[in-house]
């Protein structure tokens, strides 16, 4: 069965620092692989989402996130943080083989930013 | 561009008390799914739908109940509450193969069980 792991349930940066969040997933083929953001009391954005090729994608808001398929690992990352990107962050993951495979989403990783 | 409309955003039940939580779409998405998240948990499945007249149960199916008559609406029913179902609750859809996975959120619904 597939599922996700997000190791960091609260993370705080301070603006301008460098952020990593971390995704590791299990799934027993190829996986697509997505980053969802949630700002308080709003529903789940998607940030970016790897389904093949190139293993380092880019997403909305200067995100980006590395596939890594050794390690089993789909981390986001963000060179610089601003105060606006405080949210909770979810990690998912879903299969190629179906096209209606339901997505298994992480337990989630919620990032504080400071001054 | 109304994507997926949840009502009511927010709800107060007493426990026994039924109600249903409407979902709709105006994206002519073939899937659709509930899912319910709670503090340390993150989101888990209720119910999924692949098209009109299909439903699956997902992860925590138990206590609710779906049906798809419509590609547009997917309505979601608590028979009998109770205080465990006490959460917010995501509708959540997407087009069939065209775009596997991505799926488009509602804005949510809080609902507490007394």
């Amino acid at each position: 069965a597939q599922s996700v792991t997000q190791p960091d349930i609260h993370i705080t940066v301070s603006e301008g620092a460098s952020l990593e969040l971390r995704c590791n997933y299990s799934y027993g083929a190829t996986p697509y692989l997505f980053w969802y953001v949630q700002s308080p009391g709003q529903g789940l954005q998607l940030l970016l989402k790897y389904f093949s090729g190139d293993t380092l994608v880019q997403g909305i808001k200067g995100f980006e996130a590395e596939f890594k398929r050794s390690q089993s690992s789909f981390n986001l990352r963000k060179p610089s943080v601003h105060w606006s990107d405080a949210a909770e962050y979810f990690c998912a993951v879903g299969g190629q083989t179906s096209g209606n495979t339901p997505l298994v989403f992480g337990k989630g990783t919620r990032l504080s930013v400071i001054a | 561009n109304a994507g997926v409309t949840q009502t009511p955003k927010f709800q107060v039940l007493k426990t026994g008390q039924s109600m249903t939580l409407q979902c709709a779409q105006d994206m002519n998405h073939e899937y659709m799914s509930w899912y319910r998240q709670d503090p340390g948990m993150g989101l888990r499945l209720i119910h999924y739908s692949v098209g009109a007249g299909i439903t699956d149960q997902g992860e925590v199916p138990n206590g609710y109940n779906v049906s798809r008559s419509t590609t547009e609406d997917f309505p979601l029913r608590l028979l009998s509450a109770a205080p465990s179902q006490t959460s917010v609750y995501f509708c959540a859809s997407r087009p069939g193969l065209a775009k596997v996975g991505e799926l488009f959120f509602g804005e949510g619904s809080r609902l507490t069980v007394l």
